[in-house]
């Protein structure tokens, strides 16, 4: 099993929709969260952290559940330069991140 | 600030030969590593290092190599290049800490016939 599962996608959305998708994770250890933003053959950058209380960053809103041990990202108000793919991301106490394999998303005019 | 840089940004190699890719940060990160991404697959974990001196292997170290004897560089040898390596390789640094945000270089494209 992945320690990382995400839905591929893509998810293709008028401008001005709103978009969400989860992850989920394996390890009931794992201590932080974050989503990153991958354009097409260019390095991952973060997006935005993920806390316990789930947490807004302008249109992004990102949401973490222990229990089921899965986080969501939401987008409003999709905008075209939005289109990317957003890798979710897993970090343990021992430095390293576990990564998804990345939700596309595809905002058209 | 660069930020982290990686060297080359493509490269074709032969099966068997060996090459070595080279990163460096300017940030003074104590932590770096390097990952591939192949198409369907998230990033996965080759070697990384928490300081100068100190390397360990990630998810998938076989046929590769790292040492780090500064801060700033943490190159990748490849031993003997074979077509499964063929991918794209990402050099990433951050302060230690859990929460903290990574930074990717560029990536390297690599082709191995």
């Amino acid at each position: 099993r992945k320690e990382v599962e995400q839905d591929p996608g893509p998810f293709n959305v008028p401008e001005g929709a709103t978009v969400a998708f989860n992850c989920t994770y394996s390890n009931s250890a794992s201590q932080s969260f974050f989503w990153y933003r991958q354009d097409c053959r260019k390095e991952p950058k973060l997006l935005m952290s993920v806390y316990s209380s789930g947490n807004e960053d302008g249109r992004f809103t990102a949401q973490l559940n222990r229990a089921s041990q899965y986080i969501s990202l939401l987008i409003r108000d999709s905008k075209l330069s939005d289109s990317a793919t957003y890798l979710c991301v897993v970090g343990t106490n021992d430095y390293k991140l576990s990564f998804g394999a990345g939700t596309t998303v595809t905002v058209r005019a | 600030n660069a930020g982290v840089t990686q060297t080359p940004k493509f490269q074709v190699l032969k099966t068997g030969q060996s090459m070595t890719l080279q990163c460096a940060q300017d940030m003074n990160h104590e932590y770096m590593s390097w990952y591939r991404q192949d198409p369907g697959m998230g990033l996965r974990l080759i070697h990384y290092s928490v300081g100068a001196g100190i390397t360990d292997q990630g998810e998938v170290p076989n046929g590769y190599n790292v040492s780090r004897s500064t801060t700033e560089d943490f190159p990748l040898r490849l031993l003997s290049a074979a077509p499964s390596q063929t991918s794209v390789y990402f050099c990433a640094s951050r302060p230690l800490g859990s929460g903290e945000t990574q930074y990717f270089g560029p990536g390297t494209r690599l082709l191995v016939l």
